[in-house]
């Protein structure tokens, strides 16, 4: 069965603190591995796409990346505006647009 | 460029109504989504289409139709509403297999 993990829950930082979330998954035939940030009251938005073990990819103060069985995202020097819940979704092969989301981490960073 | 645009934002309806929540997107994405948020349960996907007139179900599509008569839009329908379906509704759009999701911003729905 396809299924995606996060890990932790919930994470409080101070402003400046660096430190990672992590997203296991199980899946068929990995299509893609998505992350996204949720704000309160909003949709998810787009943050990174990895398509296969070894990949990395960065935006600002986040850097994502993917082995065959788990993905971190690596926040450095968070910023009070980096607080949001960060959602981990995988794409199955085959020829559906699905996704599969874990249930996000929350993240509060404190100035 | 609206995106993906859902209607209404929110809505409160009596057990057993029916409604139907909008989704227009103007990007020509050919492939486009249903989804629900609840809490700790993450989202989870209702019905997806893959073009228009092609729709099929997903993980959670009892009590839920949907069709797609252009490629614009995607309305969802609650047949009979029941409390069990208050949640937050997301609709999506992709341009194709692989590529990142653009999501709604979201119908908050209480069924009481």
């Amino acid at each position: 069965e396809d299924q995606v993990t996060q890990s932790p829950e919930a994470l409080r930082l101070q402003e400046g603190e660096s430190s990672s979330l992590n997203c296991s998954y199980t899946v068929s035939g990995l299509r893609g591995l998505f992350w996204y940030r949720q704000d309160p009251g909003k949709g998810p938005e787009f943050l990174f796409t990895l398509y296969s073990a070894g990949e990395e990819k960065e935006k600002e103060r986040l850097k994502a990346t993917l082995t065959k069985k788990e993905s971190f995202l690596h926040i450095t020097a968070p910023k009070p505006e980096d607080s949001a819940t960060y959602l981990c979704a995988v794409q199955p092969g085959g020829a559906t647009n699905k996704l599969i989301f874990g249930t996000g981490t929350l993240l509060a960073v404190q100035p | 460029n609206a995106g993906v645009t859902q209607t209404p934002k929110f809505q409160v309806l009596k057990t057993g109504q029916s409604m139907t929540l909008q989704c227009a997107q103007d990007m020509n994405h050919e492939y486009m989504s249903w989804y629900r948020q609840d809490p700790g349960m993450g989202l989870r996907l209702i019905h997806y289409s893959v073009g228009a007139g092609i729709t099929d179900q997903g993980e959670v599509p009892n009590g839920y139709n949907v069709s797609r008569s252009t490629t614009e839009d995607f309305p969802l329908r609650l047949l009979s509403a029941a409390p069990s379906q208050t949640s937050v509704y997301f609709c999506a759009s992709t341009i194709g297999l692989g590529t990142e999701a653009f999501f709604g911003q979201g119908t908050r729905l209480t069924v009481v």
